[in-house]
């Protein structure tokens, strides 16, 4: 069965401390890793698309990494504005199907 | 990124009654829509996928006679909650499709009195 694991479930940080984000999957035939940003009461807003082990994306302070069975988003120097659950997502490999998401981890960033 | 619009953003509905969701694609053709459901703190819960001119297929346990999906054009679905009740209260996302990537509408915060 096609699982996505995210971890930790919350992270505290304190601005300026970096950190990174993990989602393990297991789907056979990967067609994209997807990263999200939801803020509470809004819809996912996306990040990043990653299709193959060793890709790499970064969007200011974030960038995303990908395995063969896991990807990090690594979030350096966070501001308090970064704040928000980060939800993963994989592609399973049959076309019109839905993302399997992971249960996000809630990003908090103190000044 | 691609704009997917939801609408309304909140809506507040009378026990039995029966409440529509829109959701568009503007500025791409998407073939495949999802509906989605969200409880507090949990992640997205899969509801039903929507196909252009086809009937939706719904995820076991959702209601279809409950939860109405048309997808009459390929910029649009609609999700009709039917007879609405206060358990039916959640947070509604759609998303749409395009090639492999999913862009998500607003949400819509569903308040059943």
């Amino acid at each position: 069965e096609d699982q996505v694991t995210q971890s930790p479930e919350a992270l505290r940080l304190q601005e300026g401390e970096s950190s990174s984000l993990n989602c393990s999957y297991t789907v056979s035939g990967l067609r994209g890793l997807f990263w999200y940003r939801q803020d509470p009461g809004k819809g996912p807003e996306f990040l990043f698309t990653l299709y193959s082990a060793g890709e790499e994306k970064e969007k200011e302070r974030l960038k995303a990494t990908l395995t063969k069975k896991e990807s990090f988003l690594h979030i350096t120097a966070p501001k308090p504005e970064d704040s928000a659950t980060y939800l993963c997502a994989v592609l399973g490999p049959q076309a019109g199907t839905a993302l399997i998401f992971g249960k996000g981890t809630t990003l908090s960033v103190s000044s | 990124g691609a704009v997917v619009s939801q609408h309304p953003s909140r809506v507040i509905c009378k026990s039995g009654t029966s409440v529509k969701i829109e959701c568009r694609s503007l500025d791409f053709q998407a073939t495949t829509m999802f509906w989605y459901r969200q409880f507090p703190k949990q992640s997205l819960m899969l509801m039903a996928t929507s196909n252009e001119g086809s009937k939706a297929t719904y995820e076991q346990g959702v209601e279809k006679d409950k939860f109405l999906i048309n997808h009459a054009s390929l910029t649009l679905s609609t999700l009709t909650v039917t007879s609405a009740h206060p358990e039916d209260s959640s947070f509604y996302i759609c998303s749409a499709s395009r090639a492999t990537e999913a862009f998500f509408g607003q949400g819509t915060r569903l308040t059943v009195v």
